[in-house]
Parts: structure tokens; sequence; C-alpha cells
């Protein structure tokens, strides 16, 4: 199974700056026939579900702010948030979906308000 | 608008069984896999299980293989999660998933499910 490590568990950023999350899988999720990484983020507020923030690491889901960007390739990912926002709390998970199954998540990483 | 309703939560004994149905609306519901993904108590995301669209093929965690069955009726846009034998580290809100190209791309808010005697 692919290991997705997230760094660091948790972060406070002012209101304005800007919050960034890694995430390392055990392998590389990157399929050399088409040139994709098999690598999403979700966000989960308290209280909800997770929603699909990005996919393919850097292509973002209808209706995500473009404040979110993800950039990476092979194991290496990173989940960007520019001039963080009040909403933006939450807890953020990367996965692989290039191994599967089992789809594999990271531990999550807790993003707060300085 | 995709909607994931899922119900049938609940206390259940160990040792005992219960039925987790997911309600889909907004979509064909028969032309996308489905996926089972669990949240322990203030923990992070596990995936449980997958069905593709037609039933054809289910997929588990070894965590739950052997006990739990993912099933589908296309007729009435349902998804099933049926939990036999479930542990106290089964406790936790499951959602359901809709799939698109392997990824997760709309949840349902989850029901919680409590396996305590």
């Amino acid at each position: 199974d692919i290991v997705m490590t997230q760094s660091p568990d948790s972060l406070a950023v002012s209101l304005g700056e800007r919050a960034t999350i890694n995430c390392k899988s055990s392998q590389s999720v990157l399929y050399s026939s088409n040139n994709r990484n098999y690598l999403a983020w979700y966000q989960q507020r308290p209280g909800q579900p997770p929603k699909l923030l990005i996919y393919w690491a850097s292509t973002r889901e209808s209706g995500v702010p473009d404040r979110f960007s993800g950039s990476g390739s092979g194991t290496d990912f990173t989940l960007t948030i520019n001039s963080l926002q009040a909403e933006d709390v939450a807890v953020y998970y990367c996965q692989q979906y290039y191994n599967t199954p089992p789809w594999t998540f990271g531990q999550g990483t807790k993003v707060e308000i300085k | 608008q995709v909607q994931l309703v899922e119900s049938g939560g609940g206390v259940v004994q160990p040792g005992g069984s219960l039925r987790l149905s997911c309600a889909a609306s907004g979509f064909t519901f028969s032309s996308y896999g489905m996926h089972w993904v669990r949240q322990a108590p203030g923990k992070g995301l596990e995936w449980v299980a997958f069905i593709r669209y037609d039933g054809s093929n289910k997929y588990y965690a070894d965590s739950v293989k052997g006990r739990f069955t993912i099933s589908r009726d296309n007729s009435k846009n349902t998804l099933y999660l049926q939990m036999n034998s479930p542990r106290a580290e089964d406790t936790a809100v499951y959602y359901c998933a809709k799939d698109l190209a392997l990824i997760m791309d709309y949840w349902g808010q989850g029901t919680l499910v409590t396996v305590s005697s």
C-alpha cells in the first residue's frame, strides 16, 4: 500500500498570509503513460464532510477559489493557500488514487488562524 | 445538484449487524462507482470499500474484509454497507462518496456508527 505522510500536523497562519502543506507518498504516484500525478487534496471544515479541492495534483475543482493551488510531482506535493481567509480553517488531507485499492489518505493537517 | 444522504447509523453491539444506506440523487447513479469512507472520532479518513457502477467488482480495506459487504440497487439509486460482526474500532462516521475516475468528487454528510455493549 502507498503510505501518505503530511507535514506539518498543524499550523497557525495570520489572516491574509500564506499556508503551505506538504504531502509525501511512499512511492511515485506519477503515471508515466499520461504524465499525470494521481494525487488529490480534500478540505474538511469543522463538523462538515470532506470536500474535493484539487485533483491530478494541480487541477482545482470547479468553484474552488484560486487562492488554493496544488503543485509537485512523483512523491512530493504541496497545497498552498494564498491570502488565508477565516473560512479556510479546516483539516486538509492528501490522497493517492494511483495504486488502488486501497485508496490512502495522509493523516491530515489542521489549519488555524494565528 | 448531486446529493448523497446516508442513514442507518446508530448503536450496535459488538458481534451484531447493521446496514447503512446512501440515497443518491442529482446524477445518473448507475453510471458511477461509489465508495464508503469512515472517520473515527477525532481521527483521519479511512477508505472502507468501493463498488463499480454495475456492481460487478467490489473492493475492501483489509480492516473490514470478510465482515462488511458493499452493494447497490441501481433501480433505487441507493448504496449499502452491510456491517457484520462489528468491533469497537469500527466506531466512526461513515461517509458515502461518488467516484469520478478514481477521485471522490462528492461526499454525503455521514452517519455515525457506535459499536458498544
